[in-house]
């Protein structure tokens, strides 16, 4: 089955600065990656999606790049507010079946 | 639109109680809805997919018999977790959508056996 490994674990960095967090996955055949934002104690939410017939997607702050001969896939946040201090989970999907990596925990310094 | 909701959001029972927690999708019908468990500080795991009028399928891992899966309706599903004990005590949380992707979540329900 589909393996989803996620780094780093916990990542500081100062507001206004960039924030980078990097997944791999196993199965060639996933072909959807969300990425989710969760705070504590609630649902996560969907922030950002690539399909795997695209390299990369932008949203305001954010966007995603997927490289899929290397089966990785990764999130930029630019210009972090403290607001972006949460959680967040990269995930590959397969037959719906959401596999998560085991998260960030992302911290905004001010 | 595309909301799912997910009751209760708190339970708290003695050991040996069995809880049922229902999912629904309010405004579309979900043949499959998925249903995931969090224990503190850690990732979501899928435990089982569960399928409108028929047996949910079950990830490796997970006792069928422990976890009951019933969706007998486009638009709810229910977990029951039989003769609960302290150890599942965790945060569990369906999904579902009307179109594959993305998926929508639920508020989760945080239950904790005494």
């Amino acid at each position: 089955g589909e393996n989803v490994e996620q780094h780093p674990s916990t990542l500081s960095v100062q507001e206004g600065d960039s924030a980078v967090i990097k997944c791999t996955y196993s199965d060639s055949a996933s072909n959807y990656f969300p990425w989710y934002k969760q705070e504590l104690g609630k649902r996560p939410q969907l922030i950002i999606d690539i399909r795997s017939n695209v390299g990369e997607k932008k949203d305001q702050r954010i966007a995603v790049t997927l490289n899929k001969t290397a089966k990785h896939f990764s999130l930029h946040i630019t210009e972090t507010q403290p607001e972006d201090s949460a959680v967040y989970f990269c995930a590959a999907t397969q037959d719906d079946k959401i596999i998560f990596g085991k998260g960030t925990r992302l911290h905004i310094l001010p | 639109g595309a909301v799912v909701s997910q009751h209760p959001s708190w339970v708290i029972c003695k050991s040996g109680t069995s809880v049922k927690i229902e999912c629904r999708s309010l405004d579309f019908q979900a043949t499959t809805m998925f249903w995931y468990r969090q224990f503190p500080k850690q990732s979501l795991m899928l435990m089982a997919t569960s399928n409108e009028g028929s047996k949910a399928t079950y990830e490796q891992g997970v006792e069928k018999d422990k976890f009951l899966i019933n969706h007998a309706s486009l638009t709810l599903s229910t977990l029951t977790v039989t003769s609960a004990h302290p150890e599942d005590s965790s945060f569990y949380i369906c999904s579902a959508s009307p179109s594959s992707q993305p998926q929508h979540f639920g508020d989760g329900t945080r239950l904790s056996i005494l």
